[in-house]
């Protein structure tokens, strides 16, 4: 079945350094993959998406470039803020969208530091 | 953005006993809801899809009859956890979905003693 492998955390990173999350998937056909973020005390949201191969999400920031070579969505920010910790999860949906079935990963907290 | 709340946010109860977690959908209309249980270090795994005014669909390995699922109107699901066992202490997230995106709830911290 599908799944999503991301890296463990916590990733603890000084304010304006350079992040990277990996995160592999498996899948059967084409997946649309997807990061979202979870804040303290907050629900999931979406950050970014892509929907097919070599696409890039981009939002706040982040990015996410589709690697269907490498099976690969890994998000990076070049400067991060103490505004940006949080849980990231990595996900993946067999359709075009959020609205179907999503599979995630096990999610990675970010701690940034003044 | 289309904001999900769900209900309590944390809750305690003992063994044997029963509990209910609301999710609604509160400024928009969802036919399909989703409730995901995630377990520490773990991923989010869904565990029913609920669809309003029919049953829930389970994923395989989740117990129908121990975890009740109720979709009554287009803005409330509820999840009721039946005869509750200390293992069923997890964080139970839902999602209501419109015909682009699911947005998540913040969550239910359960803990069974």
């Amino acid at each position: 079945g599908d799944s999503v492998t991301q890296m463990e955390g916590p990733v603890t990173l000084s304010e304006e350094a350079f992040l990277t999350i990996n995160c592999t998937y498996t899948a059967t056909g084409y997946p649309s993959l997807f990061w979202y973020v979870q804040y303290p005390g907050e629900g999931l949201q979406l950050l970014l998406k892509a929907t097919k191969a070599d696409d890039k999400g981009s939002n706040k920031g982040f990015e996410a470039t589709y690697r269907k070579e490498t099976t690969s969505f890994h998000l990076e920010k070049g400067s991060v803020q103490v505004s940006d910790s949080a849980v990231y999860f990595c996900a993946l949906s067999a359709r075009r969208g959020t609205a179907s079935k999503l599979t995630f990963g096990t999610g990675t907290r970010l701690q940034v530091t003044l | 953005g289309a904001v999900v709340s769900q209900h309590p946010s944390r809750v305690i109860c003992k063994s044997g006993t029963s509990v209910k977690i609301e999710c609604r959908s509160l400024d928009f209309q969802a036919t399909t809801m989703f409730w995901y249980r995630q377990f520490p270090k773990q991923s989010l795994m869904l565990m029913a899809t609920s669809n309003e005014g029919s049953k829930a669909t389970y994923e395989q390995g989740v117990e129908k009859d121990k975890f009740l699922i109720n979709h009554a109107s287009l803005t409330l699901s509820t999840l009721t956890v039946t005869s509750a066992h200390p293992e069923d202490s997890s964080f139970y997230i839902c999602s209501a979905r419109d015909e682009l995106q699911q947005y998540f709830g913040p969550g239910t911290r359960l803990t069974v003693t």
